[in-house]
């Protein structure tokens, strides 16, 4: 089934500890997102990716890190995770070329103890 | 920072009226809107899109956009119980490549 899938579903995490939150899309798409969604602070941008090769930083882009080795996946990495980025991660993607609706994954709900 | 702006309720209407949701702008850059449909513990899903100023209809749908007053809405009619979710308006954001910003939501609850 097309789409995009997202790893782990939920994780509960040490902080400190380092964590990659996978994303993975079949749909050939250019542009990938991450979003964090926080109640009261609704969906923001922490980085994006216009097509392979390139990433660029959102809103709150601290304390994380993306790369973007080829179309289909698009790696979050927490390099020491601290309770703030206690959230919900939603992975995104979309055609590219122009603003098109996203596709959004399942998410993954992440708690840092 | 550039904004999308959303009353976040809850927008309470009775089963088979019209609901209205709005939402306002700030990025002046914006040519595409969308609102996305979020149930509790789901992820978004896409409904409507709207690129140019007027009224698009799909089903029982209508966005409406003015990029004159930087004001999106939308119109459910024939409202039902299963559309009882947090609607999400989006806009393009004209500094982050074909991103988008997101208002934080309004909660809408179809009563029977």
């Amino acid at each position: 089934i097309a789409g995009i899938t997202q790893a782990p579903t939920s994780q509960i995490l040490a902080a400190g500890r380092r964590m990659t939150l996978r994303c993975t899309q079949d749909m050939r798409h250019n542009a990938m997102y991450w979003y964090r969604q926080d109640l009261g602070l609704g969906l923001r941008l922490i980085h994006y990716s216009n097509t392979a090769g390139t990433t660029g930083k959102g809103e709150v882009p601290d304390g994380y890190s993306v790369s973007r080795a080829n179309t289909d996946d698009f790696p979050l990495t927490l390099a020491s995770a601290v309770p703030s980025q206690t959230s919900v991660y939603f992975c995104a993607s979309s055609p590219g070329g122009q603003p098109y609706g996203y596709t959004f994954g399942s998410g993954t709900r992440l708690t840092v103890v | 920072q550039k904004e999308v702006e959303q009353n976040s309720g809850p927008l309470s209407v009775p089963e088979g009226a019209i609901a209205s949701l709005n939402c306002t702008y700030s990025d002046r850059g914006s040519q595409s809107f969308f609102w996305y449909r979020q149930y509790s513990g789901k992820s978004p899903e896409l409904i409507m899109s709207i690129y140019s100023n007027g009224d698009k209809e799909d089903g029982r749908f209508t966005a409406q956009l003015n990029k004159a007053s930087q004001y999106v809405s939308l119109l459910i009619r024939d409202s039902q119980p299963s559309d009882s979710a947090t609607y999400l308006c989006a806009g393009e954001n004209s500094n982050s490549g074909y991103a988008l910003n997101f208002g934080k939501g309004t909660s809408l609850l179809v009563t029977p």
